[in-house]
């Protein structure tokens, strides 16, 4: 079955360094992937997405390229501010051009940025 | 748009009561999905609707658990009866397409 295994953490910077957070995935058919986060105490909410092959998604100086021949996923940004502080998901829906939406999620990594 | 509304936002219980969570999705989407959130187990897919008919509960961990969706707008998950171990953080989440938007969710602690 389909399955996203990420850098399990925690990973702990100070501001300003460069962030880079492994993702991986295994799926049968042609997934999008997708980046969520969750502040503290709140819900996951999308932070990026891709839906094919070496498209690039990004969003508040996050990016991730969509890698297909090394199945991976992975999260950077140039530049951590202590607001980034949050866990992060990498997860996978493989709808295969039907109707399951399921996604299939990493087991998060902790982010913590001090100033 | 107000986003997915759970309710409660907390609920403090005692072993062997019911507990019901309530969902409101956002208007127009027609998956519905029940997930837990554990320290030790992570994020766990519980259940989802599509069209407010349930397509996979394979993730309901016991009989205890149930969840309905009787109509586009609202759906419940119930535990009947709750355990210690049934405490964590419970989201809802809904979507029209592949991305999903997430409730704050509701933190269940059972005594």
């Amino acid at each position: 079955g389909d399955s996203v295994t990420q850098m399990e953490g925690p990973v702990t910077l100070s501001e300003e360094a460069f962030l880079t957070i492994n993702c991986t995935y295994t799926a049968t058919g042609y997934p999008s992937l997708f980046w969520y986060v969750q502040y503290p105490g709140e819900g996951l909410q999308l932070l990026l997405k891709a839906t094919k092959a070496d498209d690039k998604g990004s969003n508040k100086g996050f990016e991730a390229t969509y890698r297909k021949e090394t199945t991976s996923f992975h999260l950077e940004k140039g530049s951590v501010q202590v607001s980034d502080s949050a866990v992060y998901f990498c997860a996978l829906s493989d709808s295969r051009g039907g109707s399951n939406y399921k996604l299939t999620f990493g087991k998060g990594t902790l982010l913590t940025v001090n100033p | 748009d107000a986003g997915v509304i759970q309710s409660p936002r907390h609920e403090v219980t005692e072993m062997g009561q019911e507990v019901t969570l309530r969902c409101k999705p956002i208007s127009g989407h027609d998956y519905l999905f029940w997930y837990r959130q554990t320290m030790m187990r992570g994020l766990e897919l519980l259940i989802y609707f599509n069209n407010n008919v349930p397509i996979d509960d394979s993730g309901m961990p016991e009989d205890r658990f149930s969840a309905k969706m009787p109509n586009a707008s609202f759906s419940t998950l119930k535990i009947q009866p709750s355990e210690p171990r049934d405490s964590a953080v419970y989201f809802c989440a809904s979507s029209w397409g592949e991305t999903q938007y997430f409730g704050p969710g509701t933190r269940l602690l059972v005594l």
